[in-house]
């Protein structure tokens, strides 16, 4: 997507913990949302945050600052099965979601 | 069964050939999306639909149409399929913008 940014590719090993960030612009923004996709599968629903701070949901985390236009998704604790891409989605003007091409997280042994 | 179901979910086909790719959900959500996700350049939208009577363009349109032809489904067509359209395909539903969209397994689409 041309307004999102987010690394191309991260590589981590298994128990440690990893962000990756994402950047988008702030025109028109409402919520930021993170997905996880395997690979040849559907993307499923991480996170969406709308107001700054961090939320955290188990293993996972997601912060946001909107005047910086600016996130990132937090993983504790990473497992072998977290290999995947994240998906970083700005939510804009209630009529569409604009998505980033994805950072491709290899968690190693 | 999967609450949204994409058919077929994979498809060869050659240059010229016209294809429908259907989708259909049992999530009772208005809004529905059709996205192709291509290596490094992530999902883009081909087209969304509020509701029956909504049909409305995404960014890459050109080459595609839809029709909505109930709350519960959401076809996509390629009337003369060229070779660079050959992506995976999503069909996505949500009940409003800001909630979550909920994905397909996906077409894998091929075009020789």
């Amino acid at each position: 997507g041309q307004n999102i940014d987010q690394p191309t590719e991260m590589t981590a090993t298994e128990g440690a913990i990893v962000q990756i960030n994402c950047t988008y612009q702030t025109s028109g923004f409402n919520g930021l949302f993170w997905y996880q996709q395997h690979a040849g599968e559907a993307p499923t629903f991480l996170s969406y945050n709308v107001l700054d701070g961090l939320e955290e949901k188990g293993r996972f985390s997601s912060f946001l600052s909107r005047s910086k236009g600016y996130s990132y998704l937090l993983l504790k604790e990473l497992q072998m099965k977290d290999s995947a891409s994240y998906l970083c989605a700005d939510h804009t003007g209630g009529f569409k979601t604009i998505f980033g091409a994805g950072t491709r997280l290899f968690v190693k042994a | 069964d999967a609450d949204v179901t994409q058919t077929p979910r994979n498809r060869i086909t050659k240059t010229g050939k016209r294809i429908m790719l259907e989708c259909s959900q049992t999530k009772g959500h208005d809004r529905m999306y059709w996205y192709r996700q291509d290596p490094g350049l992530g999902l883009r939208l081909i087209y969304y639909s509020f509701d029956v009577k909504d049909i409305n363009k995404g960014e890459i349109s050109d080459g595609y149409s839809v029709s909505r032809q109930a709350q519960a489904k959401f076809s996509l067509s390629l009337e003369s399929a060229i070779p660079n359209q050959t992506a995976l395909y999503f069909c996505a539903t949500s009940p409003t913008g800001d909630q979550p969209q909920h994905f397909g397994d996906g077409t894998r689409l091929s075009i020789l």
